[in-house]
C-alpha cells in the first residue's frame, strides 16, 4: 500500500530557529497537505497546496510558515523561526484529487516537533 | 462544512461489535460523510466514507439513514487493536479539499 512519507520523526529545536519538515507525498498524487496537533488536542489543518501554489491556508499558517514543493517528489513546511506555541504532531497529506476518493486522504505518520 | 456531533468515548469488550454514531443535523446535498481513525502518534487513516444508506468494506460498515442527519459507523467484532480516536467528518471536498477534525470518539477496547 503506497505511503506518505515525513522525516524526521522527531525534531527538537530551539526557539527562533528554522526548521524544515520534509514529506514524500504518493506519487500520483496531486493535493498536498499540511496539518498539525497539539498534544491532547484536535488535528488542526494549516495549508493545501495544488498545481505548486497555495490553495487554502488557515489562520495558523501565518508569515512563520512556508510550503514547497522543490523537485517532483518532496514538499515542505518551513518555519522560519519557531515559537515554543509550534510544538506539535506535524502530519502531511496527500490525495489524488481535491474531492471524494475510495481512499480518502493519506497520512503520514508525523513528525514531533518539540521547541526549547 | 457540517458540524458534527459524537461521543466523546466509548468502552467496548474484544469481539464486541462497536457502533459509533455521529450528529450532523445540517449536512448540505453536496456533502459526503467519511470517518477516519487515529492511534497514538500516527496519522489519521481513512476507514470508509459513504453519502447514503449502507457501505461496507474489509474494515468497517456505515449505515446512513434516509434524512442524512446521522450517520453510524460499524465496527464488527473488535480486538484490542481497534482502539483509538475515531472521526467522522462531512463535506463536499470538491473546492479545496480541506478536512476538519473534531474531538472525534476515544474507543477503547479491553480484554
Amino acid at each position: 500500500e503506497p505511503e506518505v512519507t515525513q522525516t524526521p520523526s522527531h525534531q527538537v529545536t530551539q526557539m527562533g530557529q528554522e526548521v524544515i519538515l520534509r514529506c514524500v507525498p504518493i506519487s500520483n498524487h496531486l493535493y498536498f497537505y499540511w496539518y498539525r496537533q497539539i498534544l491532547g488536542q484536535k488535528v488542526e489543518f494549516l495549508v493545501s497546496f495544488y498545481n505548486n501554489e497555495i490553495s487554502e491556508k488557515s489562520e495558523i499558517f501565518d508569515d512563520q510558515f512556508s510550503v514547497e514543493r522543490p523537485d517532483g517528489s518532496n514538499f515542505t513546511l518551513k518555519i522560519r523561526s519557531t515559537k515554543l506555541e509550534d510544538s506539535a504532531m506535524y502530519f502531511c497529506a496527500s490525495s489524488e484529487w481535491a474531492g471524494l476518493t475510495s481512499y480518502g486522504y493519506t497520512f503520514g505518520s508525523g513528525t514531533r516537533l518539540t521547541v526549547v | 462544512l457540517a458540524k458534527t456531533t459524537q461521543p466523546i468515548s466509548m468502552d467496548s469488550y474484544e469481539g464486541q461489535e462497536v457502533n459509533i454514531t455521529c450528529s450532523h443535523n445540517n449536512i448540505a446535498t453536496n456533502d459526503y460523510i467519511t470517518w477516519y481513525q487515529q492511534f497514538p502518534s500516527q496519522g489519521p487513516r481513512f476507514i470508509i466514507q459513504g453519502y447514503k444508506t449502507k457501505v461496507t468494506n474489509e474494515v468497517a460498515s456505515l449505515f446512513i439513514p434516509a434524512d442524512r442527519k446521522s450517520s453510524t459507523l460499524s465496527l464488527p467484532r473488535v480486538s484490542l487493536s481497534d482502539t483509538a480516536v475515531y472521526y467522522c467528518l462531512v463535506g463536499a471536498w470538491n473546492q479545496g479539499g480541506k478536512l476538519i477534525f473534531g474531538q472525534g470518539t476515544e474507543l477503547s477496547v479491553k480484554p
